[in-house]
């Protein structure tokens, strides 16, 4: 199985901030990486697909880049709603895998 | 609009089989564009996907449940299931169902809001 290591595991920040969040895969996946944030007691909900691309209706402060073996979330600047657990997930073979999450929380 | 609907038990006993039910409205089960999928994620821990399924019949399974889980479609209920048997309390966890594209980027792009189950006696 591909394993998907995100650091941090947790990340203080204020409204306003500028936050990141790495994903490193056990191998090199292509851009084959999507990334999702998870509110307490809701679904994940999908942000960026194929490394670097927008879900439709997700705002543009949120970026991602990377590619091979190493992945980036960019939070341009952080808004009250942003506030929650991020996950990246590998879509480059089965069984699909997902990093350990990464909570961020206001300071 | 997409809409994915779980249902289970909430309580299944160690050894006895967990079976879920995903009712998908506002779209088609049959679409030859996408999987439709069960993830799981235990009580404080990551997501673990389980399976997927096509309408045509492939299907695809996460080694870690060991041959213990079946996936399957009723066109005819708009509904995806999932049967997982013999299970003991690392089952205990909430039940996703969600869509996936055919094509190897494949994000999980709607989801359910999630099925509780515990397994205890």
């Amino acid at each position: 199985d591909i394993q998907m290591t995100q650091s941090p595991s947790s990340l203080s920040a204020s409204v306003g901030d500028r936050a990141t969040i790495t994903c490193r895969a056990s191998q090199s996946i292509s851009n084959y990486v999507n990334w999702y944030h998870q509110k307490p007691g809701k679904a994940p909900k999908l942000l960026i697909y194929a490394a670097s691309t927008l879900q439709s209706g997700v705002p543009s402060r949120f970026s991602g880049s990377g590619s091979g073996t190493g992945f980036t979330l960019t939070i341009s600047s952080l808004q009250p709603e942003d506030f929650a657990t991020y996950y990246c997930q590998q879509s480059y073979s089965s069984p699909h895998t997902f990093g350990q999450g990464t909570k961020l929380e206001i300071k | 609009q997409l809409q994915l609907q779980e249902s289970g038990p909430g309580l299944v006993k160690p050894s006895e089989t967990l079976s879920l039910t995903c009712t998908v409205s506002g779209g088609s089960i049959t679409s030859a564009s996408y999987y439709w999928a069960w993830i799981r994620q235990p009580p404080g821990k990551t997501l673990e996907w389980i399976a997927s399924f096509h309408y045509t019949g492939t299907t695809f399974y996460n080694p870690s449940v060991k041959n213990r889980a079946i996936i399957s479609v009723d066109r005819s209920k708009s509904q995806v299931s999932l049967k997982l048997s013999s299970v003991t309390a690392t089952d205990t966890a909430v039940y996703y169902c969600a869509r996936h594209e055919v094509g190897a980027t494949s994000p999980f792009d709607y989801w359910g809001q999630g099925s509780l189950v515990t397994v205890s006696s």
